[in-house]
């Protein structure tokens, strides 16, 4: 999984709980991205980041929020978990935009009851 | 409004034999288009990469070919695997960072 890990790998928790999903790499790429992927829809973005406390939405974004404050770590923070956030979470990475790989994670899991 | 569309949803398949899987996409402008493989539980993974330019691009048992006339793409699988199976995914991304996703191609080798 091209040097990206993510914690937790599975999680249960219950609605109105805040969780944050960590993302971490060590191939020192500039470009990290939150995706999440569900049954029926194409991975979509949450929010990507372009370097250290440099972030912005994408299409999905509502009911999320994202820190960078080192190259290496990307956290996703879900201030109120909901039902309809029950999803798998994906992290990747890029060197840079354009033609450039978009490097996935193993993903996150993550039921909310 | 900018899609990709996937055929088949799921595929089953004998061990050895060819398999043609199908993208066809409205994104416009047009930068790239691409194909993951996604096995279970797992991350995407990057099988080709194509620029409007190219029409054609192989990795291995895999051959993905592009008509951007269409706006179609086809991915083939050679002498399937049993590890063949899992989904594929087209992905298109416009004249910008991001990346549009077709839903997938669900794949399954029989032995």
């Amino acid at each position: 999984d091209a040097g990206i890990t993510q914690s937790p790998r599975h999680k249960v928790t219950e609605t109105g709980t805040p969780v944050t999903l960590r993302c971490h790499q060590t191939e020192n790429h500039r470009y990290m991205y939150w995706y999440r992927q569900d049954p029926g829809h194409g991975l979509r973005l949450i929010h990507y980041s372009y370097g250290v406390k440099d972030t912005d939405k994408g299409e999905v974004s509502d009911g999320y929020s994202v820190s960078r404050s080192k190259t290496e770590d990307f956290l996703l923070t879900l201030e109120s978990a909901t039902s309809s956030q029950t999803s798998v979470y994906f992290c990747a990475i890029s060197e840079s935009i354009g033609i450039n790989e978009q490097f996935f994670g193993p993903g996150t899991r993550l039921t909310v009851l | 409004k900018n899609q990709v569309e996937q055929s088949p949803q799921s595929l089953i398949i004998l061990e050895g034999k060819n398999c043609t899987l199908q993208c066809n996409y409205t994104v416009s402008p047009f930068s790239n288009l691409r194909w993951y493989k996604q096995d279970t539980g797992r991350g995407p993974v990057s099988l080709t990469i194509m620029t409007f330019s190219e029409n054609t691009k192989s990795n291995g048992r895999y051959t993905a070919t592009l008509d951007a006339d269409t706006k179609q793409s086809s991915l083939h699988i050679t002498a399937s695997q049993l590890s063949d199976s899992a989904s594929y995914i087209c992905v298109v991304s416009p004249n910008t960072d991001k990346l549009i996703f077709g839903t997938g191609t669900r794949l399954q080798v029989f032995p």
